[in-house]
Formats: structure tokens, C-alpha cells, sequence
């Protein structure tokens, strides 16, 4: 596996709490990504980053915002969490700027939002 | 909205049959790629197939474009018990670096 890591693994959380999954990469590559896979959805892509201090929305950013202060980390939060925010939270990265670049993906992070 | 999209849902065989499955997009792509995912891991990346490539070989696996029905398919010859697991596609959705999966095929392997 590519230097990935997702930390929590594992989370039960409160409707109404903030929640942050941390993303470290030890790869050193430019882009960050930030999915969440439902069942009937696939990956759903929520934000990435393209540089330090640079992001953007993907497809299903709403309540959700991220931070990228060094390369190696991307911080996903949920600012308020809530029910259909339970899901399976992946991180990938990808190495340079050519669309025809491989992603690798971390371990996932199983949320549950009660 | 899915860019991609994989038919079958599911799939079931016996060990040592060839598995098909394909994929349907919506726009024009610049490459596509399929990834295979097993139960609770994260997606590995199988093969990457160019826009104006029409077919290409990875091992066991064979992967085919045809950019005018905007379809792909992915075949696995001789399945392998190993090989049950949910498979995606993903476009880069002509020009940007961010991918669309889809929904994926969900492939069980009898032994």
C-alpha cells in the first residue's frame, strides 16, 4: 500500500458534534482527496486539495470543509455532524498534475453519526 | 449525477470462469481507469486505458474503449476465489484531475 493513513479508523459520534478525520501521506504527492462511499453511490468525491492552502469543492461539499497546512496532511471536518453524514470516508492521493494520474487510497475511516 | 456507471451490480461465478464487466460514462474523457476494492479496504488501481487506446492488457485482465458508445468493459479470465471484490470505473470527466467513480460491480468468485 502506498504511505497512507486515515486516522480515526472508527467513529460513533452525536448528531451536532464537530468530527475531523485526519489523512497523512507519506508520498510526498501534490494532490489530496477527500470521498465518501454509500452504498448505491459509489465514491462520491467531497473536496481536494491540489497544493498547500489549496482546495476545492467536490460533488458533495456541503457540511463539510477541509485544511491542508503541510503536504503530508488533510484534514476533513464535519462541522456539525449529522444522521446522513454516516458513511465510509476514503483519502487518495495522486502523484503530479496529468489527469491520466493513478490515485492511491488510505484505509477508510467508518463513520457513524447517531 | 454518475459519470461512470457498471453493469452488472453484482456478478457471481465459478473458479476458473472469465468475469465481464462494463462501464458507461456521459462525457467525453480524456482516460478512464477501473479500480478493484475488497471488503473494507480502500480502492487499488488495476489499469488505466487512454482515450485513444481501444483495448489493453494487464495480466489476466483485459480492458476495452469505445469512446462512440462512451462504454468500457473490464473482462478477468480464469477468476480466482482472490478475485471477489467490488469493481469501479472512474473517468476524469475530459479534463481535470478529479475522478468520478461509479457505482461499481460486485464480483463473488465460487470456489
Amino acid at each position: 500500500d502506498a504511505g497512507i493513513t486515515q486516522s480515526p479508523r472508527h467513529k460513533v459520534t452525536e448528531t451536532g458534534t464537530p468530527v475531523t478525520l485526519r489523512c497523512h501521506q507519506t508520498e510526498n504527492h501534490r494532490y489530496m482527496y477527500w470521498y465518501r462511499q454509500d452504498p448505491g453511490h459509489g465514491l462520491r468525491l467531497i473536496h481536494y486539495s491540489y497544493g498547500v492552502k489549496d482546495t476545492d469543492k467536490g460533488e458533495v461539499s456541503d457540511g463539510y470543509s477541509v485544511s491542508r497546512s503541510k503536504t503530508e496532511d488533510f484534514l476533513l471536518t464535519l462541522e456539525s455532524a449529522t444522521s446522513s453524514q454516516t458513511s465510509v470516508y476514503f483519502c487518495a492521493i495522486s502523484e503530479s498534475v496529468r489527469f491520466a494520474d493513478t490515485q492511491y487510497f488510505g484505509p477508510g475511516t467508518r463513520l457513524t453519526v447517531l | 449525477s454518475q459519470q461512470g456507471e457498471e453493469d452488472p451490480q453484482a456478478l457471481s461465478i465459478q473458479e476458473g470462469e472469465n468475469a465481464t464487466m462494463n462501464c458507461s460514462y456521459k462525457t467525453s474523457i480524456n482516460n478512464l481507469q477501473w479500480y478493484r476494492q475488497n471488503s473494507g479496504r480502500g480502492l487499488v488501481h488495476l489499469i488505466l486505458i487512454r482515450s485513444n487506446e481501444r483495448e489493453k492488457h494487464s495480466g489476466r485482465l483485459r480492458v476495452t474503449l469505445d469512446t462512440s458508445k462512451k462504454s468500457s468493459s473490464l473482462l478477468i479470465t480464469a477468476s480466482r476465489a482472490a478475485d471477489t471484490a467490488s469493481y469501479f470505473c472512474a473517468t476524469d470527466g475530459g479534463g481535470t484531475y478529479k475522478y468520478i467513480f461509479g457505482t461499481g460491480t460486485r464480483l463473488k468468485v465460487l470456489a
